[in-house]
């Protein structure tokens, strides 16, 4: 299967935990874009990667999140001292460079926090 | 600021019917749009795209979506739905300048098919 990847499928952790999700692109691609979707809502952009650089963060990406893009292949974003209102569902997206050309979606990673 | 708008939360078509989802947007340039469908629990599947040219954009599934951009509309329709269509619709606008990808989704739309 060559689209994008994303590990865990579902993650449940403790308040205080921090997690590591990972997201690995398709290959051609150097594009790599972070989303959170939580319920009843459409997905928010978080931030994104064009190969190791990470080239915008949003302001919903606290201190408490970082992303990396080691080699500019796959991707890693940690969340340290969860929160409940962390709990959501955490997508990865990849693409080409900039231009008419469109993102394709991992399943994502689910987050419940207790 | 760029926004998109879905004013129906929630619709309930019978099998068969005809589909129109409607998407507004607010973007100060020639914008670059989308209609997503995600099912429950999964991720986002593209249906169709605009960039620019012809204002009718034909995408998977039979799906087709029409550019008005004296409305500031993007509207999703189907001419005749199946019951495999019931899902969450997103439509969304890429944002970002050279980032197209950078997408601003609306709320969504939640489809019911009733046999």
């Amino acid at each position: 299967d060559t689209g994008v990847s994303q590990d865990p499928r579902h993650k449940i952790t403790k308040r205080g935990q921090n997690v590591t999700f990972r997201c690995d692109p398709i290959s051609e691609h150097n594009r790599l874009y972070w989303y959170r979707q939580t319920l009843g809502q459409g997905p928010e952009f978080l931030t994104y990667f064009q190969n190791e650089a990470q080239l915008e963060k949003s302001r919903l990406l606290s201190d408490r999140f970082s992303a990396e893009r080691p080699k500019g292949s796959f991707s890693t974003l940690e969340i340290q001292r969860t929160e409940q209102g962390d709990s959501a569902m955490y997508l990865c997206a990849s693409s080409f460079p900039a231009g008419r050309t469109e993102a394709f979606f991992g399943q994502g990673t689910r987050l419940t926090v207790v | 600021a760029q926004s998109v708008t879905q004013p129906d939360i929630h619709i309930t078509v019978s099998e068969g019917a005809s589909l129109e989802l409607r998407c507004n947007y607010s973007y100060g340039a020639t914008p670059y749009l989308f209609w997503y469908v995600q099912s429950p629990g999964q991720g986002l599947q593209l249906l169709l795209k605009y960039f620019s040219g012809d204002t009718l954009v034909q995408g998977i599934k039979g799906f087709e979506a029409e550019f008005k951009r004296s409305q500031s509309s993007f509207n999703l329709r189907k001419p005749s739905v199946h019951w495999s269509d019931a899902a969450e619709y997103f439509c969304a606008v890429g944002a970002g300048g050279g980032a197209t990808n950078k997408l601003i989704f609306g709320t969504g739309t939640l489809l019911a098919v009733q046999p």
